[in-house]
């Protein structure tokens, strides 16, 4: 059974530009979470997403958005890029919402912001 | 989600158990206890998780207290390639039809040769 997929794996980008970072998960699985990684705040929620619907969403600004098809895969897009959007950015999908459900997360995306 | 205390860093030898403790003293009662690991760079990896009772995987096993204010996570052979930063979390409703996990800052385990 293959894992969760995100793809591009790298991506470079100048500030001011955007970027579309695109997730597949687990077959079967309809929930998606984002999360994005720095070494200062380490690890933080993005996005939780169920049936194309967004359920939740972190502390991040609008200019952090993101999306699920009919088919669960999600993208997350990131407008007007700043230096310090520079991370690693995971996905996670599990196969319902609930608390006694596991989420398994893909190898994520590097950004790096120049 | 109540949140979770864990040591920085621990050592354990090769071959020897590795007990990674967490506390969470403010627990709810359905809320679960989930532990992560990620190898540098990697996304992050399931482990475990339980409600109340102890719990066992082909990876670890999963000790919660009776009070569930604490527990504690057992890799009954450690091998060097299960030097990872280990998260515990503690896994509530985020309101909204959400469920998201709330990362701390997690313990760096070395497994020493």
């Amino acid at each position: 059974k293959a894992g969760v997929t995100q793809t591009p794996r790298y991506l470079i980008k100048t500030r001011g530009q955007q970027v579309t970072l695109s997730c597949s998960p687990i077959s079967g699985h309809r929930s998606v979470s984002w999360y994005q990684q720095t070494p200062g705040q380490g690890l933080q929620f993005l996005f939780e997403y169920f049936s194309e619907t967004q359920r939740n969403k972190g502390n991040f600004p609008g200019r952090f958005s993101g999306r699920q098809f009919s088919n669960s895969r999600s993208e997350m897009n990131v407008s007007t890029l700043e230096l310090g959007d520079s991370a690693l950015y995971l996905c996670a999908s599990s196969t319902q919402q609930g608390l006694n459900t596991e989420a398994f997360f893909g190898q994520g995306t590097r950004l790096t912001v120049v | 989600d109540a949140k979770t205390t864990q040591p920085t860093s621990m050592d354990c030898a090769e071959g020897r158990a590795a007990n990674l403790p967490c506390n969470h003293s403010t627990i709810s009662g359905n809320e679960y206890v989930y532990w992560y690991r990620q190898i540098h760079s990697q996304g992050p990896q399931y482990i475990i998780h339980g409600l109340k009772n102890n719990e066992t995987n082909e990876m670890a096993s999963l000790i919660i207290t009776e009070d569930r204010k604490s527990s504690t996570l057992i890799l009954p052979h450690a091998t060097l390639r299960d030097t990872a930063v280990y998260y515990c979390i503690v896994r509530g409703y985020s309101g909204a039809g959400s469920y998201q996990l709330t990362f701390g800052k997690g313990t760096k385990l070395s497994v020493i040769p």
